[in-house]
């Protein structure tokens, strides 16, 4: 089936630092939606990208949607301690359902 | 803004038995989805229902099943429960037309 490839994992940084992550997969998707999940809770959407090569932002919050449309990018500029979570991506390619990538978890040193 | 709201939000069962999680869409969604979520894990999708009809089917087993009502809630039923179905169960809903899916809060269910 359908796999996304999320990076990185994990990121440790400290508070005010930029954040990068990505997803990338072999097959094509159509939309592209990145959501934050704090523990124990439901996954907050953030962003959706429709179109290739569009670009997106929420806040400090800014998304890409590959050209190629088999990956997408998160940024995150000057962290707060707030920003703290897991982030997934999630895409969409004609069916209804939505496939995660496994996530970041990203923590912030104060 | 209203929400996707879950019932109940925890869950404790014991093996072989029956469990009926609820889910409300947001107002005027049409489109309910139900994803599980182990620990450490992405959420996975189970099924989705458009109209009050199954519209894709995940990796949802055969000893549950789940229906949209009227009313657009939906429910997921599970039996025969196992050790290996505690997990964080999401519903979630969208708009006809749009691919933007907003989370409830989740059950966190225990098999015990």
């Amino acid at each position: 089936g359908q796999q996304l490839n999320q990076s990185p994992q994990s990121m440790f940084i400290q508070e005010g630092e930029d954040v990068s992550m990505n997803c990338t997969s072999s097959s094509i998707f159509n939309t592209w939606l990145w959501y934050k999940q704090d523990p124990g809770e439901g996954p907050v959407l953030l962003i959706a990208l429709y179109k290739a090569g569009e670009l997106t932002s929420n806040g400090r919050l800014t998304a890409q949607f590959g050209i190629t449309r088999k990956d997408s990018f998160l940024n995150i500029s000057a962290s707060i301690p707030s920003d703290v979570g897991i982030y997934f991506c999630a895409g969409r390619s004609g069916a209804q359902k939505l496939v995660f990538g496994q996530g970041t978890r990203l923590t912030i040193n104060p | 803004a209203a929400g996707v709201i879950q019932s109940p939000r925890h869950l404790i069962k014991e093996k072989r038995e029956t469990a009926t999680l609820k889910c409300y869409p947001i107002p005027r969604h049409d489109t309910v989805y139900w994803y599980q979520q182990g620990p450490g894990q992405d959420p996975q999708f189970l099924i989705s229902f458009y109209e009050k009809m199954q519209s894709d089917k995940g990796s949802i087993p055969d000893r549950f099943s789940a229906q949209q009502f009227s009313d657009y809630h939906s429910e997921l039923n599970m039996s025969s429960l196992e050790l290996g179905d505690s997990a964080l169960y999401f519903c979630a809903s969208s708009q006809r037309g749009r691919y933007e899916q907003y989370f409830g809060p989740g059950t966190r269910l225990t098999v015990t």
